[in-house]
């Protein structure tokens, strides 16, 4: 099966600018998480989308957004870039059981974004 | 606030000794989860314990989960150079559409 896929590995952007993530969950997946990674910070929960709708967002601010379209697949756009949006961002997909209890994540090798 | 932290930070052993780590956590949880991440890569899922359970074991894993104490330790027997990685200990608070929870992770060295 394949796994949980990321684009664009790499991304490098200036200041002010605009970032579109893109992930593809493991088939047969409904639920799509966004964590950030940075230096020193672990990871920190940026949002959750089931059968496209928002769950659960982190303390983040309006500038990160996110959708999921019908085929589970889901962006991640982070707009007026700061330095300090530079990070690892990690996409992960699970199964969404009936009670809406948290299962297995499974991830991606994420997105490393540099903003300059 | 961080739900869960583990300890210690950084732990470095000799290949064939245990490792064992430590997770604490401040609220009513329904499962506490164990995940490793390699350097430059994403995380891969180990082991799930359900809040009603008290310790569960997958191969050369095995966790336990102390609710009194909201706590739970993963160790890791017999250890290889290859399980050198972070590990990090994630919960979601009691309840349904509750996000999961990262700790900062736990640094581990196997040495050959």
């Amino acid at each position: 099966e394949a796994g949980v896929t990321q684009s664009p590995t790499h991304l490098i952007k200036t200041r002010g600018q605009q970032a579109t993530l893109r992930c593809s969950p493991i088939s047969g997946h409904t639920s799509v998480y966004w964590y950030q990674q940075a230096l020193g910070l672990g990871l920190q929960f940026l949002l959750w989308y089931d059968e496209g709708e928002e769950r659960n967002r982190g303390n983040f601010p309006p500038r990160f957004s996110g959708r999921q379209f019908p085929n589970y697949s889901s962006e991640l756009n982070v707009n007026a870039l700061e330095l300090e949006d530079s990070a690892l961002y990690l996409c992960a997909s699970s199964l969404l059981s009936g009670t809406g209890i948290n299962q297995p994540q499974h991830f991606g090798d994420g997105t490393r974004l540099s903003i300059l | 606030s961080q739900q869960g932290e583990e300890d210690p930070q950084a732990l470095s052993i000799q290949e064939g000794e245990n490792a064992t780590m430590n997770c604490s956590y401040k609220t009513s949880i329904n499962n506490l989860q164990w995940y490793r991440q390699n350097s430059g890569r994403g995380l891969v899922h180990l082991i799930l314990i359900r809040s009603n359970e008290r310790e569960k074991h997958s191969g050369r894993l095995r966790v336990t989960l102390d609710t009194s104490k909201k706590s739970s330790s993963l160790l890791i027997t017999a250890s290889r150079a290859a399980d050198t990685a972070s590990y990090f200990c994630a919960t979601d608070r009691a309840g349904a559409n509750s996000k999961l929870t990262f700790g900062k992770g736990i640094t581990l060295s196997v040495r050959p």
